[in-house]
């Protein structure tokens, strides 16, 4: 149980553009995500906390207007990277709290490159 | 300011002997906490967990020990295989890990098994 599909797995994209990934939550409701990155060399840092039916709560030094995020199910949270700057690039992953009891539950990443 | 820190960033051990990879902590509300393995180009994977109100978890070869007085943990894999090679990420939250809390991870350090 408790199997988390995130994609892409990576994605490589140009300046300006904008990319969205997808974290879904296949055998269980998941009314909180966590969005983190991950610069290299560096620790897995949150960006967001995302709630169902309610708007993210960005940490500190992120920028909302920049990385969208859309939580409107209990299955599925997106995070959509506008006007992407190669500074961007990093790996992205979503980690879910499990329901009713211990643990969290790991995407499997995007690894996202921007030229 | 690093919550969780792995000192190590490699380690180097050889195949059969015992693995130990260390990470301190500095929150002393944090009372959940978690080691994932990385692969290059993979997702994350959980390895074990372990809550405050134990000292020790074991699960096959991995055993993790926690000291809350010295805000320390720690993974023993034993014996040691040339696939348990990759990057070894420690987390600590400040919940039970049934609630919203998020995890904050160290920088990780790279097992290198050798055969």
């Amino acid at each position: 149980g408790a199997v988390v599909s995130q994609h892409p797995s990576w994605v490589i994209c140009k300046s300006g553009t904008s990319v969205k990934i997808e974290c879904r939550s296949l055998d269980f409701q998941a009314t909180t995500m966590f969005w983190y990155r991950q610069f290299p060399k560096q620790s897995l840092m949150l960006m967001a906390t995302s709630n169902e039916g309610s708007k993210a709560t960005y940490e500190q030094g992120v920028e909302k207007d920049k990385f969208l995020i859309n939580h409107a199910s209990l299955t599925l949270s997106t995070l959509t990277v506008t006007s992407a700057h190669p500074e961007d690039s990093s790996f992205y992953i979503c980690i879910l709290p499990r329901t009713g009891g211990y643990g969290y539950t790991f995407g499997s990443g995007t690894r996202l490159t921007v030229v | 300011d690093q919550q969780v820190k792995q000192n190590s960033p490699s380690l180097s051990v050889q195949e059969g002997r015992i693995s130990i990879l260390n990470c301190d902590y500095t929150n002393s509300m944090f009372d959940y906490f978690l080691w994932y393995k990385k692969y290059p180009a993979e997702g994350p994977t959980f390895l074990i967990s372990i809550s405050s109100i134990k000292d020790k978890n074991e699960d096959g070869r991995f055993t993790v020990f926690l000291n809350k007085s010295a805000k320390h943990l720690s993974l023993h894999i034993v014996p040691s295989q040339p696939g348990d090679s990759a990057v070894y990420f420690c987390a600590a939250s400040a919940d039970s890990g049934a609630g919203s809390y998020q995890l904050t991870f160290g920088k990780g350090t790279k097992l290198s098994v050798i055969p």
